[in-house]
């Protein structure tokens, strides 16, 4: 199974802050069609996860574009700019190039 | 819009059968695959399984000797069936559509 590993465990942020979260695969997520399908996960307190990038980069609708995501083969990154109290929560990376689709464990996101 | 909807039993004893529905709307099952996705509390998601828009199913190997997932596309519904359950099976299983999920379900297994 592909294991996805996510820095940092937690992160303590001050809104408006910045901060990065990195994902890191033990295999290559880039499929044979040539796209990578890394994708990036909210998990708010007592809620489904919301899926907030896809394939690395592409915003879901909806999604504000102080989130963005970086990254390639084995090495991801997603940056939040200008922190909210609303993106509060877990954060997950996931992949779907390979079966089984495996997460990351988690970032949890708390205010300072 | 892009609806699916978990139902089925919150307890189940241990060693039973568990029978969960994911109901759809707002897709067509012959358009698009449903995937099953439990959480342990407070630990990350593990897929289970997959139907795809085809028919076909797959599984992840670390449960497929348990596990069963099968669809009605008449009901828009898929179904998801796994056995002997431990408390170790106890979480929130939730049903997927490429970035849809559902509001989940909690399972208890417990005598």
């Amino acid at each position: 199974d592909v294991v996805m590993t996510q820095t940092p465990p937690s992160l303590s942020v001050a809104i408006g802050q910045s901060v990065s979260i990195s994902c890191k695969s033990s295999q290559s997520l880039v499929y044979s069609d040539g796209k990578t399908y890394l994708h990036w996960l909210l998990q708010s307190s007592g809620r489904s996860p919301k899926r907030l990038i896809y394939q690395v980069s592409n915003l879901d609708s909806g999604v504000p574009d102080r989130f963005s995501g970086t990254g390639s083969q084995k090495d991801f990154t997603l940056k939040i700019s200008r922190v909210e109290a609303k993106d509060l929560g877990v954060y997950y990376c996931a992949q779907t190039t390979h079966f089984p689709n495996t997460f990351g464990a988690g970032t949890k996101l708390e205010l300072k | 819009q892009v609806q699916l909807k978990e139902s089925g039993p919150g307890l189940v004893q241990p060693s039973e059968t568990l029978s969960l529905t994911c109901t759809v709307s707002g897709f067509s099952l012959t358009s698009y695959s449903v995937s099953w996705v439990r959480q342990p509390s407070g630990k990350g998601p593990e897929w289970m399984g997959r139907m795809w828009y085809d028919g076909d199913t797959a599984y992840n190997s670390a449960l497929k000797s348990r596990l069963s997932i099968s669809r009605d596309t008449s009901k828009n519904q898929v179904f998801l069936k796994m056995n002997s359950l431990q408390t170790d099976d106890t979480g929130t299983y939730y049903c997927t559509r490429e970035g849809h999920w559902g509001q989940g379900v909690m399972v208890t297994v417990s005598s």
